[in-house]
C-alpha cells in the first residue's frame, strides 16, 4: 500500500496569483496523477505526471495553467496558474504502479479563490 | 473520453434497507474499479472487477461486472450509517502513450446517506 499526503490541506488565494500543491508517497510509485473535483462531485483528471519528462495533460487542461513537476518517484507537484474564482476546488493526486494495481488517493487540497 | 454513467445521483435510505447502484458505459473496460469517498478525504478503492460477468463481496457489498464489461452494479444489503458517502465508479483507460499511464474515467457519484 501507500500512504499519499498534500500540502497544503486548503487555502484561500486571490485572483490572479498561483498555488503550488504538493503531493507525497511514502513509498515509490510508478503512475502519479492529478485530478479535480468540485464537492460533492466527482473527478476529472488533470494530466498524469511523468517522472523525468513533460507530463501528459487531458483534453482541456494546459500546462501554462497547471504546470506539473515530478523529480523522482515519491514526490509531484501542481500549480493553479494566475487562479480565478472558476478554479475554486479540491485537487487530489494519486499513486499506483499501473494497470491491475490499487491506485491510492492524497486527502485532496480544497481551493478557493476570490 | 470513455464515459461513464452513475445512477442514482443522490440516495437516501433507512437503516437496514438494500441499494443497488449502476455503472453504465457504451465503451468496454479492460477493467473497473468502485470506491468509496467521505468528506474532506480521498477515495478508496472497494474493489477491482477485471472479468466480464465476475462477481465479488466485500462483506455487505456485492459488485458485479456485466458479461459485455461495459457496465457494472453495487449492491449493498442491510445499509447501515457507515455506509454513507459517495460511491464512484472508475473505468481503468488503457495509456494512449507511453506517459499517459493507467489512469481512471471517473462517474459522476452516488451520494449515499443512511439514516438510522
Amino acid at each position: 500500500s501507500a500512504v499519499i499526503s498534500q500540502k497544503p490541506s486548503r487555502d484561500i488565494c486571490q485572483r490572479g496569483t498561483s498555488l503550488t500543491i504538493q503531493c507525497q508517497v511514502d513509498s515509490q510509485v510508478t503512475m502519479m496523477f492529478w485530478y479535480r473535483q468540485q464537492p460533492g462531485q466527482s473527478l476529472t483528471l488533470i494530466a498524469t505526471a511523468n517522472q523525468g519528462s513533460e507530463a501528459t495533460y487531458e483534453s482541456g487542461f494546459v500546462i501554462d495553467k497547471f504546470p506539473i513537476s515530478r523529480p523522482n518517484l515519491t514526490f509531484s507537484t501542481l500549480t493553479v496558474s494566475n487562479m480565478s474564482p472558476e478554479d475554486s476546488s479540491i485537487y487530489l493526486c494519486s499513486g499506483g504502479q499501473g494497470q491491475g494495481e490499487t491506485q491510492y488517493f492524497g486527502p485532496g487540497t480544497r481551493l478557493l479563490v476570490l | 473520453t470513455q464515459l461513464l454513467e452513475q445512477s442514482p445521483q443522490f440516495l437516501s435510505i433507512q437503516e437496514g434497507e438494500n441499494l443497488t447502484v449502476y455503472c453504465n458505459s457504451s465503451s468496454v473496460f479492460s477493467s473497473l474499479q468502485w470506491y468509496r469517498q467521505e468528506p474532506g478525504e480521498g477515495p478508496v478503492l472497494l474493489v477491482t472487477v477485471v472479468t466480464g460477468g465476475e462477481v465479488k463481496k466485500l462483506k455487505r457489498l456485492t459488485f458485479q461486472f456485466g458479461d459485455a464489461r461495459k457496465d457494472s452494479s453495487l449492491h449493498i444489503t442491510a445499509a447501515q450509517p457507515g455506509d454513507t458517502g459517495l460511491y464512484l465508479c472508475a473505468g481503468v483507460r488503457e495509456p494512449t502513450n507511453s506517459n499517459s499511464g493507467y489512469a481512471l474515467n471517473f462517474g459522476k457519484g452516488t451520494s449515499l446517506l443512511v439514516t438510522p
